[in-house]
């Protein structure tokens, strides 16, 4: 059984910097595309970016790109997410996200979430 | 970038109730066309991939179909536990992209 466990909530002031992690037990983080997705309060979902092995490339989306970084351990099975320079907007909940084998980007298992406050 | 547009944004619906969404592509996607369910304050459910294909796990009454640009979310027999908000995602390029989603409540 895949299970994403992802970092507890965090409250940052304005001009800092957050990083989510999201362990990954019962598969290899290297065998799956894995991806970044955030939701403002009462919004939508949004796409931020990940890495498909299949391609081998790692994709930032546009908007922020600069503020966003991805890495991983291997030994540990982990995946962090660092976004700088934050700011009110930066408010949402961050998910992260697998393809664990059906192709086509699906995201078949996600990490519970992990609410990032931006206030001063 | 792909846009991805949904309707409606809402709708009211009872139990039993066929429910149909739609999500249009900016673009040609194919088949590459995803669908999931979010709960309040719970990480989204796979419900549909590759447009038709039915999620391991995932209840029969919901389907999927379409191609290209045009694409539907159907749910035969609306069930208590389906009220929820659905979203499509599109995966034809790298720059995935989400729909504005479609929130479904109860009449």
């Amino acid at each position: 059984q895949v299970h994403l466990l992802q970092s507890g909530a965090e409250v940052k002031e304005p001009g800092a910097s957050v990083t989510v992690s999201c362990n990954v037990s019962g598969n290899a983080l290297t065998d799956a595309s894995r991806h970044w997705v955030r939701q403002a309060p009462g919004k939508g979902l949004e796409y931020m970016g990940g890495f498909d092995p299949e391609d081998g490339e790692t994709v930032y989306i546009q908007k922020f790109q600069g503020r966003l970084t991805f890495t991983e351990d291997t030994t540990t099975n982990t995946a962090y997410m660092e976004l700088r320079s934050l700011i009110s907007d930066d408010t949402a909940t961050y998910f992260c996200a697998v393809d664990l084998g059906l192709g086509n980007n699906a995201f078949d298992m996600w990490g519970q979430g992990t609410t990032v406050t931006v206030s001063s | 970038d792909i846009q991805m547009t949904q309707s409606p944004s809402s709708l009211s619906a009872s139990v039993g109730d066929r429910v149909t969404i739609a999500c249009r592509a900016s673009q040609n996607i194919v088949i590459h066309l995803n669908w999931y369910q979010q709960k309040p304050g719970k990480a989204p459910k796979l419900l549909i991939h590759a447009a038709s294909t039915l999620q391991s796990g995932a209840p029969s009454r919901f389907s999927g179909s379409g191609s290209g640009t045009d694409f539907t979310l159907t749910i035969s027999s609306l069930q208590p536990e389906d009220y929820a908000t659905y979203y499509c995602q599109q995966s034809y390029n790298t720059l995935l992209t989400f729909g504005g989603g479609t929130r479904v409540e109860i009449k």
